[in-house]
């Protein structure tokens, strides 16, 4: 398997732009994961997709950032409009039954100007 | 607030050492606790865990220790080897509650393994 696929691997934007990141899971996990890091917060839980349905977003900073997950293979974050404070390495991350586990992608850096 | 805390950014130790990498946790919830490792321009990947109901897991050379009473655990790698250089992250969820898919991670220490 190929693991968690994230694309596209550096972005980089001007401030107001509309940014939308794409993570493919490992086939056959029924859990994914959003997740940004930063210098001052470090790895934050964005949101919590369990078979294609939002469990948890409550890490989901503001109204400007929404996730999709329209089938079992595709997320989609995006963060409409952008701002330069959400420059970061944002990671998606799947996992199978066993939640604690979870696969982590390369990562997608943001860097908003 | 931190609820997971790894004191020490960076941590440099001689190859075929013992390298002791620290993490301190606030929140008496958390009953599962678990070490990632990243590479640089790599997404972290699952090293080990260690429930609750344990104060000891091992594997190969790796061991991690967790010391409830002191909300403490450790992670040994011995010996040390240079491609075990990599940022280390200490993560803990509550496995008993309805969130065990959620997992706190701390900041990371910076590990690394001089030839």
């Amino acid at each position: 398997d190929a693991g968690v696929i994230q694309s596209p691997r550096h972005e980089v934007t001007e401030m107001g732009q509309e940014v939308t990141l794409r993570c493919k899971p490992i086939s056959g996990h029924n859990s994914l994961f959003w997740y940004r890091q930063t210098m001052m917060r470090g790895l934050e839980l964005l949101i919590y997709f369990n078979n294609n349905v939002p469990i948890d977003d409550s890490g989901m900073p503001e109204d400007r950032f929404s996730a999709k997950m329209p089938n079992a293979s595709f997320s989609t974050l995006k963060i409409q409009p952008s701002e330069p404070r959400d420059s970061a390495v944002y990671f998606c991350a799947s996992s199978p039954s066993d939640p604690e586990e979870q696969f982590f992608g390369p990562g997608t850096r943001l860097t908003v100007l | 607030d931190q609820q997971v805390k790894q004191n020490s950014p960076s941590l440099s130790v001689q190859e075929g050492r013992i390298s002791i990498l620290n993490c301190d946790y606030t929140n008496s919830m958390f009953d599962y606790f678990l070490w990632y490792k990243k590479y640089p321009a790599e997404g972290p990947t699952f090293l080990i865990s260690i429930s609750s109901i344990k104060d000891k897991n091992e594997d190969g050379r790796f061991t991690v220790f967790l010391n409830k009473s002191a909300k403490h655990l450790s992670l040994h790698i011995v010996p040390s080897q240079p491609g075990d250089s990599a940022v280390y992250f200490c993560a803990a969820s509550v496995w008993s509650g309805g969130s065990n898919y959620k997992l706190t991670f701390g900041k990371g220490t910076l590990l690394t393994v001089n030839p």
